[in-house]
């Protein structure tokens, strides 16, 4: 079945400093793949989104390039803020019959941004 | 606005009391989903609904029941079966065959149960 992994936490950053946090997915055919954040005690609010290889996804600062090659939707930013500190969740969209539509989540990374 | 909204936002039972959980949405969206969030193991999918009267079991649904007579509602029952019930539960919902099919979530009930 469909699966996505991204990096285990936590990730511990300093105030303008160069965030990655890697994601990988397993799928058959092509998947639109996505970046949530959740900010503590809230839910999920859709960061930014790409539908088809090499499409890139960006929203606040955050870019994620859809690479088929490599499968990876791995998330940056230039120049993190203590406002970024959460826990990000990259998923994989895929139709799984019919016109069933089910995300498949990886399991988070939490981001601790320190000023 | 547009959004779900999700009712309460804490919620406390006793062991072997069934709990309804609340989600409405006025996006005019078709389908909606619940998702079991435990620390560490990121969102578990409960049951979905892609039309009203319609809904499926997703990867964890035994000792949950839910109910789609509305398109704006979809409440979630959390049942005496269930053997772990303590979490944060949250909705969404979505318009199939967008093409992009992304979700869009509630702020979530954290349910206790002692």
């Amino acid at each position: 079945g469909d699966s996505v992994t991204q990096m285990e936490g936590p990730v511990t950053l300093s105030e303008e400093a160069f965030l990655t946090i890697n994601c990988t997915y397993t799928a058959t055919g092509y998947p639109s793949l996505f970046w949530y954040v959740q900010y503590p005690g809230e839910g999920l609010q859709l960061l930014l989104k790409a539908t088809k290889a090499d499409d890139k996804g960006s929203n606040k600062g955050f870019e994620a390039t859809y690479r088929k090659e490599t499968t990876s939707f791995h998330l940056e930013k230039g120049s993190v803020q203590v406002s970024d500190s959460a826990v990000y969740f990259c998923a994989l969209s895929q139709n799984s019959g019919g016109s069933n539509y089910k995300l498949t989540f990886g399991k988070g990374t939490l981001l601790t941004v320190n000023p | 606005d547009g959004g779900i909204t999700q009712s309460p936002k804490y919620l406390f039972r006793k062991e072997g009391q069934n709990v309804t959980l609340s989600c409405e949405q006025n996006l005019n969206h078709d389908a909606m989903y619940w998702y079991r969030q435990d620390p560490g193991q990121g969102l578990r999918l409960i049951y979905y609904s892609q039309i009203v009267n319609d809904f499926q079991k997703g990867d964890i649904a035994e000792g949950y029941s839910v109910s789609r007579e509305k398109k704006e509602s979809f409440p979630l029952t959390v049942t005496s079966a269930q053997k772990n019930p303590t979490a944060f539960y949250l909705c969404a919902s979505s318009i199939p065959g967008t093409g992009t099919y992304e979700q869009y979530f509630g702020p979530g009930t954290r349910l206790t149960v002692t």
